[in-house]
């Protein structure tokens, strides 16, 4: 079964140093791989997602994760981080094999603050 | 290009009583989609349609119905509200990939209608 993981509720950051956000997956076959961020009252902005390719996805907002394959693994980075970057930010996979529409499977989401 | 809208944003409902959500896009996407997020769940798919008069369970269908009359609109019906569909409901769309892995797209949010059923 396909599952995604962001195994930190919450990650503080001070503005100007580097953040991360940790996703990590579990597909049958080649993940498809997406973040997408909420801010409060707001739905989901799409950030960046990995087909195929370069494992490092540059995206919206300065945003970039990387693909690590044999880690299962797919975090978000920011080399700076600002005070609106702070939101909640959602890891997100879809199977390549899973042929029923644009299903994808959620994280259940990780509370980023950049504090000034 | 409005992209995705929802109505309404925020109901109230009693246990038992019925309502209907309507979600609409003007991007001609093909693919739409219903979730529901609850605290510390992420997003869970209700139901999605891969087209106009198409519809298809997601991972959370119970105690909801949908329908895709027209390409532009994806509708959610409650029939018996109950306290456990208390949720925030997000609609999306995406375009319809051509090529072997269909539904790759971007998914594009509405924003978002607050229930509460008492």
């Amino acid at each position: 079964a396909q599952s995604v993981a962001q195994p930190e509720d919450q990650v503080n950051v001070a503005e100007g140093n580097p953040l991360t956000v940790k996703c990590t997956y579990s597909v049958s076959g080649n993940p498809y791989l997406f973040w997408y961020v909420q801010y409060p009252n707001r739905g989901l902005q799409f950030l960046l997602k990995y087909i195929t390719g370069d494992n490092l996805v540059k995206g919206s907002y300065g945003f970039e994760a990387e693909f690590n394959k044999s880690q299962t693994s797919f975090h978000l980075k920011k080399p700076s981080a600002l005070v609106s970057d702070s939101a909640l930010y959602f890891c997100a996979v879809r199977d390549a094999f899973y042929n029923q529409g644009g299903k994808l499977i959620f994280g259940q989401g990780t509370e980023l603050s950049v504090k000034p | 290009n409005a992209g995705v809208t929802q109505t309404p944003k925020f109901r109230v409902l009693k246990t038992g009583q019925s309502m209907t959500l309507l979600c609409a896009q003007d991007m001609n996407h093909e693919y739409m989609y219903w979730y529901r997020q609850d605290p510390g769940m992420g997003l869970r798919l209700i139901h999605y349609s891969v087209g106009e008069g198409t519809t298809a369970k997601g991972e959370v269908p119970d105690g909801y119905n949908v329908s895709r009359l027209k390409k532009q609109n994806f509708l959610l019906g409650l029939e018996s509200a109950a306290p456990s569909q208390t949720s925030v409901y997000f609609c999306a769309s995406s375009e319809e990939t051509s090529g072997g892995a269909r539904g790759l797209d971007t998914q594009y949010f509405g924003p978002g209608t607050r229930l509460t059923v008492l």
